[in-house]
């Protein structure tokens, strides 16, 4: 069966940094698309960004509210991908899933990011 | 960027009932990739529907999808009280921009 468990989220103070995990298991990793979502508390979901599988050419693209400030990565060695979350906002503030495939077949259980001073 | 507005914002029906959702696109969805997502409280989305009218895994076919171009309808034939829920709809055509619908909060009335 395939899983998805994040990790890594927590409290940060406006401008500070956070990474996220999200480890994989029960597919083919190094074959998958990984994806973050968030959803801020009592809000819509937001698509984040997305890395291609290594065999796709591994490129990584982000929706423009973070792109300059969030790296998405991946070790295909521990079936893991990363958020590096880089001078975070309150409205940062949020659940973030990861999620694989082209259309986000499977989701993790999320992970809470709270950006407070 | 394509838009997609979903309509009604929330809909109150009964077991038993026929539920229409809307999702409409501000350009031409790619090739119908659209996708539906149902959300419980407290619980991740879950994939219903791909490429428009294609079932996910394991999703009963009371949910069905159809539509194209620039608009898009998720139907539950009849609802049963484990649907009501918030639904969203999503395209994955433009890349690299992934855009999610508002949601269509789905109550029992």
């Amino acid at each position: 069966e395939e899983q998805l468990v994040e990790s890594g989220g927590g409290w940060v103070k406006p401008g500070g940094s956070l990474r996220l995990s999200c480890a994989g298991s029960g597919f083919t990793f190094s074959n998958a698309w990984m994806s973050w979502v968030r959803q801020a508390p009592g809000k819509g979901l937001e698509w984040v960004g997305r890395i291609k599988s290594k065999v796709d050419g591994g490129t990584t693209d982000y929706a423009a509210p973070v792109k300059g400030r969030f790296t998405i990565s991946r070790d295909d060695s521990k079936t893991t991908v990363y958020l590096q979350m880089n001078s975070l906002k309150t409205e940062d503030t949020a659940v973030y899933y990861c999620c694989t495939g082209w259309y986000l077949d499977h989701w993790g259980q999320g992970t809470l990011v709270t950006v407070t001073s | 960027e394509i838009v997609l507005t979903q309509s009604p914002g929330t809909l109150s029906l009964s077991p038993g009932e026929r539920a229409t959702l809307s999702c409409r696109a501000s350009q031409s969805v790619s090739s119908s990739y659209l996708a539906w997502y149902q959300q419980k409280p407290g619980q991740a989305p879950r994939l219903l529907i791909y490429h428009a009218s294609s079932r996910a895994t394991g999703i009963p076919d009371r949910f069905s999808g159809s539509g194209s171009g620039t608009d898009f309808t998720l139907t539950i034939s009849r609802l049963e009280p484990e649907d009501f829920a918030v639904y969203y709809c999503q395209q994955y055509g433009s890349s690299p921009m992934y855009t999610f619908g508002q949601g269509t909060k789905l109550e029992i009335k």
